[in-house]
This record gives C-alpha cells, structure tokens and sequence, in this order.
C-alpha cells in the first residue's frame, strides 16, 4: 500500500514571498503520478500540478512548480508571489498507474495561510 | 465546459437512515471516483466507476455502495447510516484516455451529517 506524508500541518507565508510545502511517500511501483491539490475554504478541491513519476523535468503551472526527487520519493510544492488567494488547504496525492483505473492516496493535508 | 456537480450539496440524516448522494461527470468524463473528507480520517478512497463498472474500490464496509449510468452520471449510497458516516462526500470525473489522462477533477461535495 502506498502512504503519502504531509510533514507541515500548517505554514504561513507573507504576500508575494515565496513558501515551498513539503510531500514524501512511500511505494514499490516505479509508474506513478504525483498531484498536488487545494481545497480553499469554499471546500471545492482544485488540480494544482501534476508530476508524471518517468519525467526527470519538474512540472511547472505559473506560480507554481515541484522539485520531485523519485529516489528520495519527495514532492515538493513552491508557490512563488504568494497571493491572497492562495490560503487553502493543500493536499499532495499519489496515483498508482493500473492497466486501468483511479484511485488517489491523499497526504493529511498543509492548511497554508497568506498574510497580507 | 460545466464543472462536476453533486447533489445534495448538505443533508441531515438520522441514524439507521440510508442517503443517495448523485454526481454528474464533466461532459466527456468517463470514469467517476468517490471519496470520504473527514477531520479525524482525511480524504479516503471509497470507489471508482467505469463504463457502468466498479474499476476499484477502496477499504469501506459493504454499506457504502455505488453505480454508474450509461450517462457516466453516478450515484453512490449509504445504508444503515452511523454517526462516523458524517462526512463530506466528494466526487471527481475524469477523462479515459490522451493528455488529462488521469487527472481527476472534483466536485463541490456532499456535506451528510448523521444525528
């Protein structure tokens, strides 16, 4: 089975400086992906990135970008220019890749709060 | 393109009571996933539809159950309701298949809370 460590309960992180939340997680499989997620306190969860575990390049999206280190199996989120909106909930999440289906394993989540 | 819906959005039920929470995919969305959101337990993996099948299913008593319509539209049930069912209830589709492959895109969830 596969388990996903979210070390950092919480962060805080002033507007428009740059914070990075922490992910690790243990598995056997060699073909995964990697997600990061967030969920604002609207509680609607949201797609922030996506790592594909055979890409040595790190995947960016804007602000925001991974260090994914697979012998170390860490997944690391930076956001960079931190906003408002950004506070959230940010959930790391690992998919095994079947021959078919989705199934994701959450970590427990870092609530992260942006300070004006 | 709509986002994934779910219905009810809240629901009180009382112990011993069974619930129905439905999901409607995006447009295109093949497979449907459900999960479990609750403070003590995080986000767990309860199970995930396919082409009208059960493709996986995660570690839940056989009262939590579920189905798929020929729409991909998806419904997910809960029998003999307990207190520790109290829960938000998310669901997330995705595409079967090219770039998103995999990529599950979630709803804003069912908040059921058990009395």
């Amino acid at each position: 089975a596969q388990t996903v460590t979210q070390s950092q309960p919480e962060m805080s992180v002033q507007e428009a400086e740059t914070v990075t939340l922490s992910c690790t997680y243990d598995t056997s499989e060699n073909n995964y992906y990697l997600f990061w997620y967030k969920q604002p306190p609207s509680r609607q969860m949201i797609l922030v990135i996506r790592q594909e575990a055979y890409k040595q390049q790190n995947a960016t999206e804007n602000r925001f970008s991974v260090n994914f280190q697979k012998a170390a199996k860490s997944f690391s989120l930076k956001i960079s220019d931190s906003q408002l909106g950004d506070t959230a909930m940010y959930f790391c999440a690992f998919m095994k890749l079947y021959n078919a289906g989705n199934m994701l394993t959450f970590g427990g989540g870092t609530r992260l709060m942006v300070k004006p | 393109k709509a986002g994934v819906t779910q219905t009810p959005r809240y629901l009180i039920k009382t112990r011993g009571q069974q619930v129905t929470l439905s999901c409607s995919p995006i447009s295109g969305h093949r497979s449907v996933s459900w999960y479990q959101q609750t403070p003590g337990q995080g986000l767990q993996f309860l199970f995930e539809y396919f082409s009208e099948t059960q493709r996986n299913k995660g570690n839940f008593p056989g009262r939590f159950s579920g189905r798929q319509f020929s729409n991909s539209r998806s419904e997910m049930n809960v029998s003999t309701l307990e207190l520790g069912d109290s829960a938000l209830y998310l669901c997330a589709s995705s595409l079967v298949g090219g770039d998103r492959d995999h990529e599950q895109y979630f709803g804003p969830g069912t908040r059921l809370t058990v009395t």
